[in-house]
């Protein structure tokens, strides 16, 4: 599984915002980006995933560096339903998701 | 919007006993997961299942877990003798195939978790 790193934790200020990094200095040319959460009590939960091009959705947009070796999570006005930790994972065929540490994101209100 | 369900929500059980913990995947999903995740610590991927059969396991899934999908909607972990250490959050995940049919690209949907207590 392809490694990724991010920052232990971020805290943003509500209806700001928030770039989530992640660095993936070894991604290989098949390997997707994909971004989970995690709420508090909950299961983790999809949240954008890309390869090359940046992607919106409704939750989120996914900046991916020409090089591919990062990409942001951005969000854009966080809400304090935004707390939560957010996991940067890389998934290139294999079946199952390996989580890391994450991100836990602080929303102050 | 369908939803993966787990029940119990929380299982306290006695060393040395079997447990039974229950998902319903998504009803046209095909890939079926068992994550797990020890207080304050990552979530752990268990053992994933296709087409009746187990298709990948990690090191924690051994001869203590099984997994089975007795009929078309649950899909279950069975602890056979269990172990303080088996205390933690149990979450099950399913997935279709998505429209590029690769794992790569598809969404996995996880349930709301079983807390298993071991006493």
């Amino acid at each position: 599984d392809a490694k990724t790193t991010q920052p232990n934790s971020m805290e943003s200020n509500e209806e700001e915002p928030v770039h989530l990094p992640c660095n993936h200095s070894t991604i290989s040319g098949t390997d997707y980006i994909h971004w989970y959460r995690q709420l508090p009590s909950q299961g983790p939960e999809y949240v954008i995933h890309g390869l090359t091009s940046n992607v919106n959705n409704r939750m989120a947009s996914l900046a991916i560096a020409e090089d591919r070796k990062s990409s942001t999570l951005i969000l854009h006005r966080a809400t304090l339903r935004d707390a939560a930790v957010y996991y940067c994972i890389l998934m290139s065929g294999a079946n199952n998701l390996f989580f890391g540490t994450g991100t836990r994101l602080t929303v102050i209100p | 919007e369908p939803e993966v369900t787990q029940t119990p929500s929380h299982q306290v059980t006695q060393m040395g006993q079997e447990v039974i913990l229950r998902c319903v995947p998504i009803s046209n999903h095909l890939y079926f997961y068992w994550y797990r995740q020890i207080l304050g610590q990552k979530v752990e991927f268990l053992v994933s299942f296709y087409n009746n059969e187990i298709s990948e396991k990690s090191e924690i899934f051994d001869d203590q877990f099984s997994v089975e999908r007795p009929d078309g909607s649950n899909f279950t972990l069975k602890i056979r003798s269990t172990k303080l250490e088996d205390s933690a959050m149990y979450f099950c995940a399913s997935r279709s195939t998505g429209t590029g049919g690769s794992s790569s690209t598809d969404t996995q949907y996880f349930g709301p978790g079983t807390r298993l207590t071991v006493l």
